[in-house]
């Protein structure tokens, strides 16, 4: 079955401190893409970075970067220098090639950043 | 530039009374999607369309309708709201390629009284 998981429900970091987030994966397909999304307490879903599965460098855009372990089907979105402006929700999620154009998404992170 | 424009942004109904939420895109994508979220929930999709072809997610109340009259355009009707209907409504958009994100609009929040 394909499927997302974070089993962080909430993080706390301290500003200027980089922060992990996990999020594990499972499919049988060999072509697939992973997202990550930023949803603050206004409601927009913000996408931040994507990796595909033939890729072999880690992803990376700005502060963010995302480590991918494809043989642990992990892709853990890595945040450097955090702000304050991070403080939001977190999800994870995946596409198939097969996967009739559905995005399958993880439960999600709270993520606030301390001052 | 928006690309992805929901409107209303909230929206209060009454308790049975059929409401409409749009939403409508500017980047010609040939998918597009209805989420319902609900507070620190992940997105449930409703339905997706890719181009006209409808695609009903099996656990989509009846109660939940929807319309995609053309590229640009498509509607969320919910024809008798009830009190656990009330949520986040995401629209979205995709190019239709696996290898590709999901465009979101800003959400309508859907209030039921």
């Amino acid at each position: 079955a394909q499927k997302i998981t974070q089993t962080q429900p909430g993080m706390f970091v301290q500003e200027k401190e980089a922060v992990t987030l996990d999020c594990t994966y499972d499919t049988s397909d060999q072509s697939y893409g992973l997202f990550w999304y930023k949803q603050p307490s206004s409601g927009e879903m913000i996408f931040l970075i994507y990796q595909g599965s033939y890729d072999e460098q880690n992803a990376t855009e700005g502060r963010y970067s995302l480590n991918f372990q494809k043989a642990r089907k992990s892709a853990n979105l890595v945040i450097s220098a955090s702000q304050l402006g991070d403080s939001a929700m977190y999800f994870c999620a995946m596409s198939l090639r097969k996967g009739t154009y559905k995005y399958i998404f993880g439960t999600g992170t709270r993520l606030k950043v301390l001052a | 530039d928006a690309m992805v424009i929901q409107n209303p942004r909230y929206q209060v109904t009454q308790f049975g009374k059929p409401v409409t939420l749009s939403c409508s895109q500017t980047l010609n994508h040939n998918v597009m999607y209805w989420y319902q979220q609900k507070s620190s929930q992940a997105p449930k999709l409703l339905f997706h369309y890719y181009d006209k072809d409808f695609n009903n997610e099996a656990d989509t109340p009846d109660n939940f309708q929807s319309r995609r009259p053309n590229t640009s355009f498509c509607f969320l009707d919910i024809r008798s709201p009830g009190l656990g209907d009330a949520a986040m409504y995401l629209c979205a958009t995709s190019r239709g390629d696996y290898s590709y994100e999901q465009y979101f609009g800003p959400g309508t929040r859907l209030t039921v009284t």
